[in-house]
């Protein structure tokens, strides 16, 4: 069973807080993790990636891995309005090759 | 760069008809997908080509089919449109391998079948 599992949401917290994302998975085997942000009517772009256990930090953004729980989140600091979108977690999985399987996507919602 | 194209953006189907989806991307990226998204989602994976010549199947490959003759394009064709097609199509590429899930996306192909 190939699976990727997101609280749909809506996540909503203020401007100025921390978001907080979470995703979990099914096969142990999976070696590499994304997660994407997608905006209403456009197509998923890639925030961050991450392949080994523990903190992965670019700008607001952290990604956090851990494969034994087969756990990933992701972190936004000092969120923004413009942050608001539906995040996709992504984590690749064997279909023959290890291919991107995406979750159901999490909507966050940042209020001023 | 125009990195993923895909035309059409909008097409509507009467049930039974067939089209094709066309996708071409410039990076020469080895990996290409087809996934399908319906209204609140995620994305689930059709069918993906990890390099000229070879095609394999995902989650939800019935009703579809793909070639990759070249490694710029990967047209996915809809054999006899059913309503349970209606949905929103994005093609994305990658180079492969342990980076295969830093996809790049084109912008969408919204289907409706009527």
């Amino acid at each position: 069973q190939k699976e990727v599992e997101q609280n749909s949401g809506p996540l909503s917290v203020p401007e100025g807080a921390i978001a907080s994302l979470n995703c979990t998975y099914s096969d142990r085997g999976s070696q590499s993790f994304f997660w994407y942000r997608q905006y209403s009517g456009k197509s998923p772009e890639l925030i961050m990636s991450i392949y080994s256990n523990g903190d992965k930090e670019d700008g607001r953004f952290t990604a956090q891995l851990n494969k034994a729980s087969q756990y990933v989140s992701l972190l936004i600091r000092d969120s923004q309005p413009s942050d608001s979108a539906t995040y996709l977690c992504a984590v690749n999985m064997r279909w023959g090759s290890y291919i991107p399987t995406f979750g159901r996507g999490t909507s966050l919602i940042v209020h001023p | 760069n125009a990195g993923v194209t895909q035309t059409p953006k909008f097409r509507i189907l009467k049930i039974g008809q067939s089209m094709t989806l066309q996708c071409t991307q410039d990076m020469n990226h080895n990996y290409m997908y087809w996934y399908r998204q319906d209204p609140g989602m995620g994305l689930k994976l059709i069918y993906y080509s990890v390099g000229a010549g070879i095609t394999d199947k995902g989650e939800v490959p019935n009703g579809y089919n793909v070639s990759r003759s070249t490694t710029e394009d990967f047209p996915l064709r809809l054999e006899l449109a059913a309503p349970s097609q209606t949905s929103v199509y994005f093609c994305a590429s990658s180079y492969g391998t342990s980076t295969a899930g830093e996809l790049f996306f084109g912008e969408g192909s919204r289907l409706t079948v009527l």
